[in-house]
């Protein structure tokens, strides 16, 4: 069975850190991009990151509120997707969810060769794990 | 950043009926666009990719269509566990980013 588990929430001070992990099961994890999504309490959901796999250069992107304060690392070896934040705000108050990115590949004939598109969608979801920053 | 408006933020229906809703970017995004749905304390489940593919296992009443800056998300015929928070999301870029929701109420 195909399965993410965070964990590492918690109650933190502003301006403390706290690392999330997410424990991946059930597909070979190497290979997958991965994401954080968060959501605050009864708002909408707020992309927060992506890493591609090593093989694809292992990079990451972030949302403007989190970036160069919040790193997002993997583990390979144990299968386990990190969220490190840092300088934590009250508005960072939400529930991170992990979720894989995975690409749908269409190739399409054209005269001057095949043009190859990427279409990622986030289609496993962990259960999410609650952070509260407040003092 | 490209901004997703989804309409309208709440609407309330009967079972049976046919929903309807629309998600605009705001560039073009061409196909890249996705539809989740959310229930209440649960993590999104992916419903629709690429504006209309349908994700496996996710009933056949669930349909996307639209291209460009238009999007729409059709139930034909409402069941009672579709009530819940309907979210779109474009993969055209990053930073990816939702929309604001749309809360699917019980008439």
């Amino acid at each position: 069975e195909v399965q993410l588990v965070e964990s590492g929430g918690g109650l933190v001070k502003p301006g403390g850190s706290l690392r999330l992990s997410c424990a991946a099961s059930g597909f070979t994890f190497s290979n997958a991009w991965m994401s954080w999504v968060r959501q605050a309490p009864g708002k909408g959901l707020e992309w927060v990151g992506r890493i591609k796999s090593k093989t694809d250069g292992g990079t990451t992107d972030y949302a403007a509120p989190v970036k160069g304060r919040f790193t997002i690392s993997r583990d390979d070896s144990k299968n386990t997707l990190y969220l490190q934040m840092n300088s934590l705000k009250t508005e960072d108050t939400a529930v991170y969810y992990c979720t894989t990115s995975t690409a749908h590949i269409v190739v399409v004939p054209a005269a001057r060769g095949p043009t190859t598109s990427y279409y990622y969608y986030m289609d496993v979801w962990g259960k999410g794990t609650t952070v509260t920053v407040s003092s | 950043d490209i901004q997703m408006t989804q309409s309208p933020s709440s609407l309330s229906a009967s079972v049976g009926d046919r929903v309807t809703i629309t998600c605009r970017a705001s560039q073009s995004i061409s196909s890249y666009l996705n539809w989740y749905q959310q229930k209440p304390g649960k993590a999104p489940k992916l419903l629709i990719y690429a504006a209309s593919s349908l994700q496996s296992g996710v009933p056949s009443r669930f349909s996307g269509s639209g291209s460009g800056t238009d999007f729409t998300l059709t139930i034909s015929s409402l069941q009672p566990e579709d009530f819940a928070t309907y979210y779109c999301q474009q993969s055209y870029s990053t930073p990816r980013t939702f929309g604001q929701g749309t809360r699917l109420e019980i008439k």
